[in-house]
């Protein structure tokens, strides 16, 4: 089975412009989560998408939006770049099967992730 | 509030060593704790996963404990090798009435394995 896959792997942006990063999940997963990791700050959550609806949001600012499509594809958008938005952006997807009998692990698998510099 | 914490921040040991590293948390309704390996410019991947049941769990040569009383747990790395040399992150899980996890992650300890 192929891993999750993150495009592009590395982006240049100047602030104050826009980046969408797209996210593709292991397939026959359904949830799809994004986060950030900065070095002062390690693993952030951003949002993570659940057949197509957003189930779970971090403290983030609207600038920072996604979306999930019909086959669990995942983009995520950060509009006015900001220096600080320089990170690693990594997705994350698991089966997360939403049965009674779910199992608890739920295992999430990262994919490479996005490195985007912000100038 | 939900919190992980990792000590030490940061390790040097010298090839063939073991080590022990620490993984503290405040994370409630607990549901599973992970141990993930993370090497430099690279997505995490997992070591090990633990429900509330279990206690320790091994996975080659890493080796995670979890004591749910006191809310900590470890990962302990055997005869360390150059490509042990990575970020070791803990991730806890909190489930959420609504379906899917809360996860809260360390900041890492980051190991770095020496001739």
């Amino acid at each position: 089975k192929a891993g999750v896959t993150q495009t592009p792997r590395y982006l240049i942006k100047t602030r104050g412009q826009q980046v969408t990063l797209s996210c593709s999940p292991i397939s026959g997963h359904r949830s799809v989560s994004w986060y950030q990791q900065t070095p002062g700050q390690g693993l952030q959550f951003l949002f993570e998408y659940f057949s197509e609806t957003q189930r779970n949001k971090g403290n983030f600012p609207g600038r920072f939006s996604g979306r999930q499509f019909s086959n669990s594809r995942s983009e995520m958008n950060v509009s006015t770049l900001e220096l600080g938005d320089s990170a690693l952006y990594l997705c994350a997807s698991s089966q997360n099967r939403a049965s009674a009998q779910q199992t608890p692990l739920d295992e999430q698998f990262f994919g490479p992730g996005t490195r985007l510099t912000v100038l | 509030k939900n919190q992980v914490e990792q000590s030490p921040q940061s390790l040097i040991i010298l090839e063939g060593k073991n080590c022990t590293l620490q993984c503290n948390y405040t994370v409630s309704p607990f549901s599973n704790l992970r141990w993930y390996k993370q090497d430099t410019g690279r997505g995490p991947v997992s070591l090990t996963i633990m429900t509330f049941s279990e206690n320790t769990k091994s996975n080659g040569r890493y080796t995670a404990t979890l004591d749910a009383d006191t809310k900590q747990s470890s990962l302990h790395i055997t005869a360390s090798q150059l490509s042990d040399s990575a970020s070791y992150i803990c991730v806890v899980s909190a489930r959420l009435t609504g379906g899917g996890n809360k996860l809260t992650f360390g900041t890492g300890t980051q190991l770095k394995v020496e001739l």
